[in-house]
């Protein structure tokens, strides 16, 4: 069964614009880890921001805030201030189990962001 | 930030040859890694889960006879795809998750399969 969920294949966001990346999760462990990469075209995998499953408060890394709303099972990134660099692939993936061992991570379908000049 | 190298990044073989990639932890400890599989334009896909010192533990549905996983030391963990055929051609890429949460990517492996 699928656990992480990306409903936008694709989107457009004006340079300058902030823009929101939906992920939805479904896990019934109660500790996990959420994560946004972001993948260039070159292919490397970009770490972009982590939120633990009893973190408090939204994480923020910069221009990158996720919208954690836990009751709904929904980890949005939003990025503000978007630049043309931001083209990329974006993937959302959760880590599942305890502690930091080998607990695996799987990722959602990913969404293409397009900036616009 | 931690580096996580990754060897070769592109590879073209012949049908029916193996190819080994190397993933190695740079600047930490990684008891535990990571090999994932993309096809173009699709999401990461894991294939197994490397563990140093003992027995890959693999996906439902990856051979573990076709993709040999060696984890020989704290710092490297090698993929080898034997026998290798057309459809084995992909994006294969290793992460290694150090004392945070998370992982940290290789560059990533074209394997191209004639």
């Amino acid at each position: 069964a699928q656990k992480i969920t990306q409903t936008q294949p694709g989107m457009f966001v004006q340079e300058k614009e902030a823009v929101t990346l939906d992920c939805t999760y479904d896990t019934s462990d109660p500790s996990y880890g959420l994560f946004w990469y972001k993948q260039p075209s070159s292919g490397e995998m970009i770490f972009l921001i982590y939120q633990g499953s009893y973190d408090q408060q939204n994480a923020t890394e910069g221009r990158y805030s996720l919208n954690f709303q836990k009751a709904r099972k929904s980890a949005n990134l939003v990025i503000s201030a978007s630049q043309l660099g931001d083209s990329a692939m974006y993937f959302c993936a959760m880590r599942e189990g305890r502690g930091t061992g080998g607990f695996k991570t799987i990722f959602g379908a990913g969404t293409r962001l397009f900036v616009k000049a | 930030g931690a580096v996580v190298s990754q060897h070769p990044s592109r590879v073209i073989c012949k049908s029916g040859t193996s190819v080994k990639i190397e993933c190695r932890s740079l600047d930490f400890q990684a008891t535990t890694m990571f090999w994932y599989r993309q096809f173009p334009k699709q999401s990461l896909m894991l294939m197994a889960t490397s563990n140093e010192g003992s027995k890959a533990t693999y996906e439902q549905g990856v051979e573990k006879d076709k993709f040999l996983i060696n984890h020989a030391s704290l710092t490297l963990s090698t993929l080898t795809v034997t026998s290798a055929h057309p459809e084995d051609s992909s994006f294969y890429i290793c992460s290694a998750r150090r004392d945070s949460e998370k992982l940290f990517f290789g560059s990533g492996t074209q394997l191209s399969v004639l």
